[in-house]
């Protein structure tokens, strides 16, 4: 069954701090995706990736980097935590086809920085 | 592990017609979100349900946490309601999980 897996499941940063997001997926997509979700609203798309070794920025990309080391692997980094990035971050990913829009979420990851 | 099954995956209407979208969950789910994808890839929140129906202009949602299950129908559709729209339910035990339906493609034609 295809799958899309975050790790950790949730995490407390602390301020200035470094927080890396893990996401796998073994659904041999070409499209990872990573959202943040902040209470009660929509999910915001911060950085994509369509293909291993290379990220895109999405609508929300400030305090965020990515990283796409493999097919399966997509990461999200926050170098320097802040505040205002408390939120639920989610992972997806979707076939290679502009057509094809179905996306496949993780089940979340809720950061909260201190 | 819960699971949300949202159909149909593809949908086309004519300009001025409507119909539903629909997501079938596999436990009690304590509340649902759909959400509407927009040209930049972010999910647009439309409705947030723990129970019964609301409406937003042409679309209007409903959820049954017993019967498990929750609709989206869009009635009048337009062109620009052509987009990809999906559903996510909280279920009920504590914490940030999220389980998302698939996605439904929907096209209005003139």
């Amino acid at each position: 069954e295809a799958a899309v897996t975050q790790s950790p499941r949730s995490k407390v940063a602390v301020t200035g701090g470094k927080v890396t997001l893990s996401c796998h997926q073994t659904n041999n997509h070409d499209y990872m995706y990573w959202y943040r979700q902040d209470t009660g609203h929509g999910l915001r798309l911060i950085h994509y990736s369509y293909v291993a070794d290379s990220t895109e920025k999405g609508d929300i990309p400030d305090g965020y980097k990515a990283s796409r080391p493999s097919q399966e692997n997509f990461s999200l980094i926050l170098e320097l935590a802040s505040l205002s990035q408390t939120a639920v971050y989610f992972c997806a990913s979707s076939d290679l086809g502009v057509s094809n829009e179905r996306l496949f979420f993780g089940h979340g990851t809720k950061l909260s920085v201190l | 592990g819960d699971q949300v099954e949202q159909s149909p995956s593809a949908l086309s209407l004519h300009e001025g017609t409507g119909s539903a979208l629909r997501c079938n969950f596999t436990t009690t789910m304590r509340a649902v979100q759909w959400f509407r994808k927009n040209s930049r890839g972010s999910l647009i929140n439309l409705f947030y349900l723990a129970s019964g129906t609301k409406e937003n202009g042409r679309l209007k949602s409903a959820f049954d946490s017993k019967e498990r299950y929750s609709t989206l129908h869009i009635r009048d559709a337009q062109l620009e309601d052509s987009g990809t729209y999906f559903c996510a339910a909280r279920n009920n035990n504590a914490g940030a999980k999220l389980t998302f339906g698939g996605g439904t493609r929907l096209t209005v034609r003139p």
